[in-house]
């Protein structure tokens, strides 16, 4: 059974980085057909499909075009986990953040609740 | 305002048929596959149904998709009390190169 475990701050200061990790147990994040993804929940913002990392013989990366140029989503083999950053926080990047398993999004983390403020 | 267009909300009492539309475009639902998640007050989405129709294990078969068009629909049938959540739907847009979520349906069983 696949599961996600989540760990990293609830507060983040406006202008910081956000900093997430995603601990995977029952996977690999080097799996050839899995995609591992960040998404954040907000009232105002709804689901919002943040970006994915994954590997077909090299490393894979997309992002979302709302926060394209502060992102980066990074795996690391050797703890088997990957990671999310969000440079220059406002707040309007408080929201609840997800990892999780793709095809099909059929694995979530259980979320972490981020507030951005100072 | 989202990609796709789900109604805010949606009811029906127990045992009832209920479905929830989610209305996209062609380079969303047009050219992909849509996914429907439900979710629970407090908890993460649950995959409820995956590539248009299908059910993961241990998902009942009172969950059913569709697809048609640049539209797809959940079905709820044999409505019970333990429905009552917000239902999402997901595809993957070309446009875009991300995935987008409808706004989310609130279904309450009367």
């Amino acid at each position: 059974q696949v599961q996600l475990q989540q760990s990293g701050p609830g507060l983040v200061k406006p202008s910081q980085t956000l900093s997430l990790t995603c601990a995977i147990s029952g996977d690999s994040v080097s799996s050839n057909s899995a995609a591992w993804i960040w998404i954040r929940q907000s009232p105002s913002r709804g689901l919002e499909w943040l970006g994915r990392t994954y590997y077909r013989s090299k490393w894979y990366y997309e992002y979302g075009a709302s926060v394209k140029s502060r992102i980066t989503i990074n795996p690391d083999t050797s703890k088997n986990q990957f990671s999310l950053q969000l440079n220059s926080v406002t707040p309007e990047d408080t929201a609840v953040y997800y990892c999780a398993r793709d095809p099909y999004i059929d694995v979530w983390g259980k979320g972490t609740t981020v507030t951005v403020s100072s | 305002q989202s990609v796709l267009t789900q109604p805010p909300s949606a009811s029906g009492t127990p045992g009832q048929r209920v479905t929830i539309s989610c209305s996209g475009s062609s380079s969303n639902i047009g050219s992909n596959t849509v996914n429907w998640y439900q979710q629970l007050p407090g908890t993460a989405p649950k995959l409820l149904i995956y590539s248009n129709n299908k059910r993961p294990s241990g998902v009942p078969d009172r969950f059913s998709g569709s697809k048609s068009g640049t539209s797809a629909s959940l079905a709820i049938s044999g409505l019970q009390s333990e429905d009552e959540a917000d239902y999402y739907c997901a595809v993957w847009d070309d446009s875009l190169k991300g995935v987008v979520f409808g706004g989310g349906t609130k279904l309450t069983v009367l």
